[in-house]
């Protein structure tokens, strides 16, 4: 089956730093792969997502690559803010369809001292 | 006004209690979903539904049954909570925003069984 594995948190960072959230995925075809950030208190957002290999996914200064050769989406930024502190789940759906569905990684939780 | 809304928003009950968390929705997309997040779990999907007339279990259904009583509405119970079901529960709808397939979250009910 379908399954997501990201890096465990907490990341406690400070302002300006580069942060790297590593995800990797099984999955049988093709999936899409999905970024989502949940701010304290707050529901899931999605933050960016991925369709097809290659494809880089890119939001609010946050990027990543869908990395097929590694099943990898690994979750980059140049320089966190404090208002980056939030839990973020990396997730992959199969291809669409009447089937669609989304798995989750168990969540990162990222702080930003000033 | 949010597009996706939950209520109640927090609740706290007995072992043994039966609980109904209600879910609407404004998007009108026929997908509704309903997560439960637990710490270093992520999020686990428990029941889909793809329209009024189609009801799936998903990965931990069991001690939880859903209705969906119109498309805008996907409400979840557990007929007799028990303390294992503490955790904090996410409606999802799915549909297309700027042509692309994007999933939205409520904002979550946190619920406590005793």
């Amino acid at each position: 089956g379908n399954s997501v594995t990201q890096m465990e948190g907490p990341v406690t960072l400070s302002e300006e730093a580069f942060l790297t959230i590593n995800c990797t995925y099984t999955a049988t075809g093709y999936p899409s792969l999905f970024w989502y950030v949940q701010y304290p208190g707050e529901g899931l957002q999605l933050l960016l997502k991925a369709t097809k290999a290659d494809d880089k996914g890119s939001n609010k200064g946050f990027e990543a690559t869908y990395r097929k050769e590694t099943t990898s989406f690994h979750l980059e930024k140049g320089s966190v803010q404090v208002s980056d502190s939030a839990v973020y789940f990396c997730a992959l759906s199969n291809s669409g369809g009447s089937n669609y569905k989304l798995t989750f990684g168990k969540g990162t939780l990222l702080t930003v001292n000033p | 006004d949010a597009d996706v809304t939950q209520t109640p928003r927090n609740r706290i009950t007995k072992t043994g209690k039966r609980i109904m968390l209600e879910c609407s929705q404004t998007k009108g997309h026929d997908r509704m979903y309903w997560y439960r997040q637990d710490p270093g779990l992520g999020l686990r999907l428990i029941y889909y539904s793809f329209d009024v007339k189609d009801i799936n279990k998903g990965e931990i259904s069991d001690g939880y049954s859903v209705s969906r009583q119109a498309q805008a509405k996907f409400s979840l119970s557990l007929e007799s909570a028990i303390p294992n079901q503490t955790a904090l529960y996410f409606c999802a709808t799915r549909g297309l925003a700027g042509g692309k397939d994007t999933q939205y979250f409520g904002p979550g009910t946190r619920l406590t069984v005793l």
